[in-house]
C-alpha cells in the first residue's frame, strides 16, 4: 500500500465557495502530480511539481491552483467553485531515483458542486 | 502533442478466458510503460511495467509486451477471475529526460462474467 492521502474523499459544496483538496505523502517524494479524472475514466494531469516551490501546470488547462512548500504536502486549491469542477481529483507521487519508475496514486476525492 | 490510444474502451470476457488490451503510443523517445488497475473508490494501482530495452514480461497471470517499431504495447491476462474486473489503464514516458510525467491512455473497462 501506498503512503499518500488525500483528504476529504467525498465533498459536496455550494457555486461560489473556495476549496482546498489535501495531498499529502511519507514516502519522501520530490515528484507529485495532480490528475482530474472525468466519469468517462480518462485521466487529465492539471498539476505536477518537481520539488519544493516548483510547480507546473499540466496538459489540461484547470482553474485551480497549487502549492509545494513542504515535500510531503500537495494542496489544491479552487478559490470559486463552480458545477464544471464536479469530478474525481486524484493526487500522485513519485520517486525518480529509485530503481522504478511508479508513481503512487491516492485514493481520490470525489467533488460535487451544486 | 504526445498521445497514447488505447483500445478497446470496454471488454467483458467470461471467466477463465483470457483478455488482451492493446496500447499505440506516438512519441518514439517514450522508454518506460505501465499498466495500472483501478478499482471502484479507489486510486490507480501499479500492476506491471515495461522498459524500452525489453520486449515481454510477465507476473504470474499477466504479461505485457512491446513494440517498439510499430510503438505498440498490451497487456495480456490470462485465466481471468471477476476480481480482475476493473478499470485498466496503459500509459507512455520518456522518464528521466528531464520529465517525469505520464501520457495515459483513455482507459479500458473490463467485466469478468463469472
Amino acid at each position: 500500500e501506498a503512503d499518500i492521502y488525500q483528504t476529504p474523499r467525498y465533498l459536496v459544496i455550494g457555486t461560489g465557495k473556495k476549496i482546498t483538496l489535501e495531498c499529502s505523502q511519507t514516502m519522501g517524494h520530490d515528484k507529485m502530480y495532480w490528475y482530474q479524472q472525468d466519469p468517462g475514466m480518462e485521466l487529465h494531469l492539471i498539476h505536477y511539481s518537481y520539488g519544493v516551490n516548483s510547480t507546473e501546470k499540466g496538459d489540461l488547462s484547470s482553474e485551480s491552483t497549487v502549492s509545494r512548500i513542504r515535500t510531503e504536502h500537495f494542496p489544491l486549491t479552487l478559490e470559486s467553485a463552480r458545477p464544471s469542477h464536479t469530478s474525481q481529483y486524484l493526487c500522485a507521487s513519485s520517486d525518480p531515483g529509485a530503481l522504478y519508475y511508479e508513481q503512487y496514486f491516492g485514493p481520490g476525492t470525489r467533488l460535487t458542486v451544486t | 502533442g504526445e498521445n497514447v490510444e488505447q483500445h478497446p474502451s470496454t471488454l467483458s470476457v467470461q471467466e477463465g478466458d483470457s483478455a488482451v488490451i492493446k496500447c499505440t503510443y506516438s512519441d518514439s523517445a517514450s522508454n518506460y510503460f505501465p499498466w495500472y488497475k483501478q478499482e471502484l473508490g479507489k486510486g490507480p494501482q501499479l500492476i506491471i511495467d515495461i522498459r524500452s530495452n525489453v520486449g515481454e514480461k510477465k507476473d504470474q497471470r499477466i504479461a505485457v509486451t512491446l513494440n517498439k517499431t510499430a510503438k505498440h504495447f498490451s497487456l495480456h491476462i490470462t485465466e481471468t477471475q471477476p476480481e480482475d474486473s476493473a478499470v485498466y489503464f496503459c500509459a507512455a514516458s520518456n522518464w528521466g529526460s528531464g520529465t517525469y510525467k505520464y501520457i495515459f491512455g483513455t482507459g479500458t473497462r473490463l467485466k469478468v462474467l463469472a
